[in-house]
């Protein structure tokens, strides 16, 4: 079936630090990969996306690279901050067959001054 | 603003009482869902609207109902709520159907008692 596996946190950092959270899928097709964020107390919102294979997603200063070699779609960034502070969700929509997005559980960051 | 409203923003009720959660979005978007958000399971969808008049299925439909008689309103119902639907519940939109980002609303926390 259709998956969408992310690390497990939570995850701790001290601010300028490199951050990276994994994803992997499982899918059939060919599907478009999300990031969301979501802060506290609020809904998810859109970080970046891939639509397809070694297309790189941007926003921020989060990256994320398409790899359809390896089903992966690592979020990564090169020094975060306080603000960066929130629950991080892997995502996947399916581009045929009607609509279907798939979460993966999430990753909550924390970030220390 | 333009975006997605939900009410109540949290609510509390006991077990077997019916409760009717609303969306409503103003960005005239096509299709919108509901999901539920649980610790380590990430979102799940319930039920789904491609379109005005339509619905779908979602991964986790048992126990829910949902109508979307105009493309604005979005409105999911529990007809008669267990402590196992305690959760958050998210309302979110897109303009089409096929790898398109989702925008969310801000979220209700319901626990049923």
């Amino acid at each position: 079936g259709n998956s969408v596996t992310q690390m497990e946190g939570p995850v701790t950092l001290s601010e300028e630090a490199f951050l990276t959270i994994n994803c992997t899928y499982t899918a059939t097709g060919y599907p478009s990969l999300f990031w969301y964020v979501q802060y506290p107390g609020e809904g998810l919102q859109l970080l970046l996306k891939a639509t397809k294979a070694d297309d790189k997603g941007s926003n921020k200063g989060f990256e994320a690279t398409y790899r359809k070699e390896t089903t992966s779609f690592h979020l990564e960034k090169g020094s975060v901050q306080v603000s960066d502070s929130a629950v991080y969700f892997c995502a996947l929509t399916l581009n045929t067959g009607g609509f279907k997005t798939i979460f993966g559980a999430g990753t909550r960051l924390f970030v220390k001054a | 603003i333009a975006g997605i409203t939900q009410a109540p923003t949290s609510q509390i009720l006991a077990a077997g009482r019916r409760m009717t959660l609303r969306c409503t979005q103003d960005m005239r978007h096509n299709a919108m869902y509901w999901y539920r958000q649980d610790l380590g399971l990430g979102l799940r969808l319930i039920h789904y609207s491609n379109t005005a008049g339509t619905t779908g299925k979602g991964e986790v439909p048992d126990g829910y109902s949902v109508s979307r008689a105009n493309t604005d309103d979005f409105p999911l119902t529990l007809a008669s709520a267990v402590p196992s639907q305690t959760s958050v519940y998210f309302c979110a939109s897109s303009q089409g159907t096929g790898g398109e980002k989702l925008f969310f609303g801000s979220g209700t926390q319901l626990s049923v008692l």
